[in-house]
């Protein structure tokens, strides 16, 4: 049982790139949920996804989409790059309502 | 727009005493939960403690427990005989239900604590 794995671990990226950060979870959670950790800020939360093929935008949606075709994999494009979106990335996944959200190793990307 | 607040930047605490880091937050749902997770140096995110609004009695879970006082709607997180493997910054969240069934969880700025030897 692996849980939830991200990956790149770390990218640097050139302004006006694009890329996908991959999440990816085995224990058959329906929600699934990227937040961005900045310094002072917390973890604030961009997209979450109730299902396969159901997502909603969180607080900071800008620059970032998200599909969720299948139950186990919820990944987030970053269509062209900008500084302000050099973070850390967080996916979570969680089984219900009342339950624990489980927390990816998380992905730093730097954009210059 | 709901909304995580603690005001405590950072603690300090000494060893073998607790601390209370604090908690409010504002919601107009009737249903909702709320958590505290751990995030030591290592970055990795870790769930220590679960209260839902409509829970009577105060979550505990081993040293943590959470003081709960809906009317006030503050969520405080004690820690008892602190050790200094519980130096690391400390998030309160809460979760809300969205649309359909669905919900989502919203994070406060976070209290980084320091336990002194």
């Amino acid at each position: 049982n692996a849980g939830v794995t991200q990956t790149p671990k770390f990218q640097v990226l050139k302004t006006g790139q694009s890329m996908t950060l991959q999440c990816a979870q085995d224990m058959n959670h329906e929600y699934m949920s990227w937040y961005r950790q900045d310094p002072g800020m917390g973890l604030r939360l961009i997209h979450y996804s109730v299902g396969a093929g159901i997502t909603d935008q969180g607080e900071v949606p800008n620059g970032y989409n998200v599909s969720r075709s299948t139950t186990e994999d919820f990944p987030l494009r970053l269509l062209s790059a900008a500084p302000s979106q050099t973070s850390v990335y967080f996916c979570a996944s969680s089984y219900g309502t009342g339950y624990e959200q489980y927390f990816g190793p998380g992905t730093r990307l730097t954009v210059t | 727009a709901q909304k995580i607040t603690q005001t405590q930047p950072g603690m300090f605490v000494q060893e073998k005493e607790a601390v209370t880091l604090d908690c409010t937050y504002d919601t107009s749902d009737q249903s909702y939960g709320l958590f505290w997770y751990k995030q030591p140096s290592s970055g990795e995110m870790i769930f220590l403690i679960y209260q839902g609004s409509y829970d009577e009695q105060n979550a505990t879970e081993g040293r943590y427990s959470l003081n709960f006082q809906k009317a006030r709607k503050s969520a405080n997180l004690v820690i008892s005989a602190s050790q200094l493997g519980d130096s690391a910054m400390y998030f309160c969240a809460m979760r809300e239900k969205v649309g359909t069934g669905g919900f989502k969880t919203i994070f406060g700025a976070g209290t980084r604590l320091f336990v002194k030897a």
